[in-house]
């Protein structure tokens, strides 16, 4: 099974400026990855696949990097719709897909 | 719009049984696979399970794999998961979600195996 190392755990940042979060796998899963943000109460959402790839309708702030074992996402110039939960998942060698444990981005 | 919409959780005793369903609309059910996917209370988010676009395979996580069972009625555009042989630690929040790779022919493109659309999820309980 490959685990997905998210970091970090929390992250403070402030309105405007840039968040950087980061996810480690335990093996490389080539640029098999996804970015998905969740807030409490709702679903969660597809931002970013094949490791820079931006879903649809997600705003171009959101940017991702990375391949083999090191990813980053990126958001520039935080929104307050930006605060929320962030995962990490890998579809490259599965069963099982497996998930980061998540970054909570939280207003500074 | 692309709408999901899981149905089904509920209290249940330890060993007990439980069937979540998944309502798809606003696309063609029958061209895409589908998982669930569960977060447990103060937990990140784990995959459970995943059908292909025809039912003709599917696959589970270790942690549920001979208890659960995903399936799929293409032509009520409906996805199940029956969970059997319920322990606490399966006290989650359920989702049900889309694949991005479209499937049609025996062929599927466009990628897959991650989710584009989620529902809301569906509370399952397992306590005595």
């Amino acid at each position: 099974e490959i685990v997905m190392t998210q970091s970090p755990a929390t992250l403070s940042v402030s309105p405007g400026e840039r968040a950087t979060l980061s996810c480690r796998a335990s093996q490389s899963v080539s640029s098999n990855l996804a970015w998905y943000q969740h807030k409490p109460g709702q679903a969660p959402r597809l931002l970013i696949y094949g490791a820079s790839t931006r879903a649809t309708g997600i705003p171009a702030r959101f940017s991702g990097s990375g391949s083999a074992t090191e990813f980053t996402l990126s958001i520039s110039s935080l929104q307050s719709e930006d605060f929320a939960v962030y995962y990490c998942q890998q579809y490259n060698n599965w069963p099982p897909i497996t998930f980061g444990q998540g970054t909570r981005l939280q207003i500074k | 719009q692309v709408q999901l919409v899981e149905s089904g959780g509920g209290v249940v005793q330890p060993g007990g049984s439980l069937r979540l369903s998944c309502a798809a609309s606003g696309f063609t059910f029958s061209n895409y696979g589908m998982h669930w996917v569960r977060q447990a209370p103060g937990k990140g988010l784990e995959w459970v399970s995943f059908i292909r676009y025809d039912g003709s395979d599917n696959y589970y996580a270790d942690s549920v794999k001979d208890r659960f069972t995903i399936s799929r009625d293409n032509s009520k555009n409906t996805l199940y998961l029956q969970m059997n042989s319920l322990r606490a630690e399966d006290t989650a929040l359920y989702y049900c979600a889309k694949d991005k790779g479209f499937c049609t022919g025996g062929m599927c493109i466009g990628g897959a195996y991650y989710m584009d659309v989620w529902g809301k999820g569906t509370t399952v309980t397992v306590s005595s």
